[in-house]
């Protein structure tokens, strides 16, 4: 009964370079998101996809970032020529429906460090 | 725009000691509540969560929380803090017609044997 899996966990990329984040979401969930949480701050909502389909990319930054999560395999968010304000800790949540009927099951994160 | 606030940034206790934890939304339509645990270099676990229904709600960990729609608030309690309770606590609130969870910007919790 595997949780929601999120590799790498720590992951250090060099200011320019390209970061991929991957997510494995709960069996039988079809729905995922992706949060950002800053150092010493809440999470922030990035983007909401369900399979082959972006519902809700309202969080994301306008340029670098990117996600997808195709029919096969897990979900990707993938940042461009990171830069030192990429620095924080990613995490995927994923859930059976929409988030208001069950709530959210959180990965452990991964935490992007640019160097 | 919609908000969540946890007005106290760390909170510091004595283990025995009671705990309540305050957290305080600012859209007025009904919300759905909840409460998340993260310790360090961890994900977040989700500790309880409001709908509808009675207004007191039981969580894991002997957690609570009372929603109090005249005050906007969601206060999370613990009669009998331990030791291993010591993390951050994370408030946040959905709306049906939305798909995403707003975050407070947590509370941490230190515990003093």
């Amino acid at each position: 009964n595997a949780g929601v899996m999120q590799n790498p966990r720590h992951l250090v990329r060099r200011r320019g370079q390209e970061a991929r984040l991957r997510c494995s979401p709960m069996k039988g969930h079809s729905h995922v998101y992706w949060y950002r949480q800053l150092p010493e701050e809440g999470l922030k909502f990035m983007v909401y996809l369900q399979k082959e389909n972006i519902i809700d990319e309202s969080g994301m930054p306008k340029e670098r970032f990117s996600a997808e999560f195709p029919k096969e395999g897990p979900s990707i968010l993938r940042i461009q020529q990171v830069v030192r304000g990429d620095s924080a800790a990613y995490f995927c949540a994923s859930s059976p429906s929409r988030q208001g009927d069950y709530g959210y099951t959180f990965g452990s994160g991964t935490r992007l460090t640019v160097v | 725009a919609q908000s969540v606030t946890q007005p106290d940034i760390h909170i510091t206790v004595s283990e025995g000691a009671s705990l309540e934890l305050r957290c305080n939304y600012s859209y007025g339509a009904t919300p759905y509540l909840f409460w998340y645990v993260q310790s360090p270099g961890q994900g977040l676990q989700l500790l309880l969560k409001y709908f509808s229904g009675d207004t007191l709600v039981q969580g894991i960990k002997g957690f609570e929380a009372e929603f109090k729609r005249s005050q906007s608030s969601f206060n999370l309690r613990k009669p009998s803090v331990h030791w291993s309770d010591a993390a951050e606590y994370f408030c946040a609130v959905g709306y049906y017609n939305t798909d995403k969870l707003i975050f407070g910007t947590g509370t941490r919790l230190q515990v003093f044997p």
